[in-house]
């Protein structure tokens, strides 16, 4: 089973610094790798995918995340924060193959909070 | 192109009740999926469903609930007999095609509140 960890509940950052957002994984096999933010009130959108390749992917709103095999993290990052990011941020797995392919698997959640 | 539609955004039910929640995936997405939020929790999977199949509903409680996926019309999630444990954000996605490296486009989701 994959199991996604986010350990932050929580990361407070200041207008124009960098800001990273932590992810770790668990699965038993290759995986996909997903970076979601919720407004409030709202539903998820999509923020980057990691397939294959490249490492270091680069998506939505200037974000961009580093996928570590050996330490199975994926890393939100960006470099320099905007209040308007604010929001919750999800990390979600999915497998390649098999049981579970379909099915995104996510972390609890990490509140981003940019403060003017 | 509109997104992923679902309705109603909110909706209140008395225990015992039914409720019934809809889906319109994106146009030319077959492939549908429910999830569940608890408050202070990510989301959980729920079903995949196909038109007219249900493809992996592992997530799925084995009483109560129950989904489709016509092959007109929107995917529904029924929950029949709402009990307070139920209270949740429900959301929907779909995709142009099965799982995979394809990300799923969400819904606003709906907010079931049991009283």
């Amino acid at each position: 089973a994959q199991s996604v960890a986010q350990p932050e509940d929580q990361v407070n950052v200041a207008e124009g610094n960098p800001l990273t957002v932590k992810c770790t994984y668990s699965v038993s096999g290759n995986p996909y790798l997903f970076w979601y933010v919720q407004y409030p009130n709202r539903g998820l959108q999509f923020l980057l995918k990691y397939i294959t390749g490249d490492n270091l992917v680069k998506g939505s709103y200037g974000f961009e995340a580093e996928f570590n095999k050996s330490q199975t993290s994926f890393h939100l990052k960006k470099p320099s924060a905007l209040v308007s990011d604010s929001a919750l941020y999800f990390c979600a797995v999915r497998l390649l193959s098999g049981a579970g392919s379909y099915q995104l698997t996510f972390g609890k959640g990490t509140k981003l909070s940019v403060i003017p | 192109n509109a997104g992923v539609m679902q309705n109603p955004r909110h909706l209140v039910r008395r225990r015992g009740q039914e409720a019934r929640l809809r889906c319109s995936p994106m146009k030319g997405h077959s492939h549908v999926y429910w999830y569940r939020q608890l408050p202070e929790e990510g989301l959980k999977f729920m079903v995949y469903l196909q038109k007219e199949n249900i493809i992996d509903e592992s997530g799925m409680p084995k009483e109560r609930f129950s989904a489709e996926f016509p092959k007109e019309g929107p995917s529904i999630l029924r929950i029949q007999q709402v009990v307070r444990g139920d209270s949740a954000a429900y959301f929907c996605a779909s995709s142009p095609s099965p799982g995979g490296h394809t990300e799923a486009f969400f819904g606003q989701g709906t907010r079931l509140t049991v009283v």
